[in-house]
């Protein structure tokens, strides 16, 4: 069984930008949810969708936003990049709500 | 507010030793308690899980013991191996949302 996939995993931004990060859920999983990481603050909450409803959001402004659509693949996306948001963006999956979660490999965000 | 931490920001054992990382939560309403193992370049691996209505569990060579009484996480790794080298995360959840400890780094030396 496929793990949870995501792509990119490596991309290098300007400031001011916009990106779009992709994740595939494993198959039968409908909860997704996205985490930040940076050495400095650690696995930080973005949001957790489960059946294109978003159920949790974590402390990030509005510049982050997230969908789900109904095959459970997930998006999410940054709008105006800054320099701050380069990281290691972590998508997971689990069955529903309060089960395991189990993390794709991640995308690395630059931004210069 | 929730937090999650972990005792020590590094340890370094021998190759072959057992390995005891440790971890403190403060929600006592946490219902469920897991390990994730993370190499560099990687995303988190799971490794173990237990719930709140046990004290303990055991997998392959790896043990989780949960100590309700004063909000205390442990993960135990018999005989480790240079191979178990990575960053180790423990996370608590409750009503489906999980936060994370900021991390042990385990340094296996030959």
């Amino acid at each position: 069984k496929a793990g949870v996939t995501q792509t990119p995993r490596y991309l290098i931004k300007t400031r001011g930008q916009q990106v779009t990060l992709s994740c595939s859920p494993i198959s039968g999983h409908r909860s997704v949810s996205w985490y930040q990481q940076t050495p400095g603050q650690g696995l930080q909450f973005l949001f957790e969708y489960f059946s294109e409803t978003q159920r949790n959001k974590g402390n990030f402004p509005g510049r982050f936003s997230g969908r789900q659509f109904s095959n459970s693949r997930s998006e999410m996306n940054v709008s105006t990049l800054e320099l701050g948001d380069s990281a290691l963006y972590l998508c997971a999956s689990s069955l529903q709500e309060g089960n395991t979660i189990y993390f794709g490999e991640g995308s690395w965000l630059t931004v210069v | 507010g929730e937090s999650v931490g972990l005792h020590l920001p590094t340890l370094s054992v021998q190759e072959g030793d057992n390995s005891i990382i440790n971890c403190a939560y403060s929600n006592s309403a946490s219902d469920y308690f897991i390990w994730y193992k993370q190499e560099s370049g990687k995303g988190p691996q799971f490794i173990i899980d237990i719930r709140s209505n046990m004290d303990k569990r055991q997998g392959q060579r790896v043990t989780v013991l949960l100590n309700k009484t004063v909000k205390h996480l442990s993960l135990q790794i018999a005989a480790t191996q240079p191979g178990d080298s990575a960053v180790y995360f423990c996370a608590e959840s409750n009503a489906g949302k999980s936060t994370f400890g900021d991390g042990t780094t385990l340094t296996v030396k030959p």
